[in-house]
């Protein structure tokens, strides 16, 4: 079965300086990784996605992501936030084989972004 | 263009109630699905649908949830005899499938309180 585990419940960082949100994933089958955003009262955005090739991932707003596979994580990461970046970070894994591309989803990130 | 809408936002409902909740899927999309999120947790696969065809349902709980899309356009998730423990945000979102290269787009999710 597959899982994902985002390794940090909430991740406290001032503006403007960078940040890294963890994600690790267990799998036994090819995945495609997700990353994605929910700001309060809203649905979730989609920020990247990883399916095949290079595995630095840019996505919106200025966040990228990098597949491990032999560490089996996809880390978020942002070289500057801003205080509009506060929000709920999901990660999420589609598998390879899946004929419905549902989506398995860590638990969450909440980043606070200080002023 | 208009993206995925639910309804309705927020519904409180006495425990042994039957709820039904919406969701209009975004024009043309063929894939749909639904999703659970309980409170300070990531969304958890409920159902998922083809057109009007429901080809996975192993995410739904229990036999008292209940979800269908008969003309493969507007779906909704009904709850029968709803309990506490139902109390969540439900989630929809709606995609075009090109093989599995494809993105999920949610809706903003009804808010379910059961007391």
């Amino acid at each position: 079965a597959q899982s994902v585990t985002q390794l940090d419940s909430q991740v406290p960082v001032f503006e403007e300086a960078p940040v890294e949100l963890r994600c690790n994933y267990s799998s036994s089958v090819s995945v495609y990784l997700f990353w994605y955003v929910q700001y309060p009262n809203q649905g979730l955005q989609l920020l990247l996605k990883y399916l095949s090739g290079s595995t630095l991932v840019k996505g919106i707003n200025g966040f990228e992501a990098e597949f491990n596979k032999s560490q089996t994580s996809f880390h978020l990461r942002k070289p500057s936030v801003h205080i509009s970046d506060t929000a709920e970070y999901f990660c999420a894994v589609s598998s390879g084989s899946s004929n419905t591309g549902k989506l398995i989803f860590g638990q969450g990130t909440t980043l606070q972004v200080k002023p | 263009g208009a993206g995925v809408s639910q309804s309705p936002r927020y519904k409180v409902a006495k425990r042994g109630q039957d709820v039904a909740l919406r969701c209009d899927p975004i024009s043309g999309h063929v894939s749909l699905f639904w999703y659970q999120q309980a409170l300070g947790q990531g969304p958890e696969f409920l159902t998922y649908f083809q057109n009007e065809a429901q080809l996975d349902k192993s995410g739904l709980p229990s036999d008292r949830f209940f979800a269908e899309r008969p003309e493969g356009s507007v779906s909704t998730l009904k709850i029968q005899r709803t309990q506490q423990e139902d109390s969540a945000v439900y989630l929809c979102a709606s995609s075009t499938p090109l093989g599995l290269l494809f993105t999920q787009y949610f809706g903003p999710g009804t808010r379910l309180l059961v007391l």
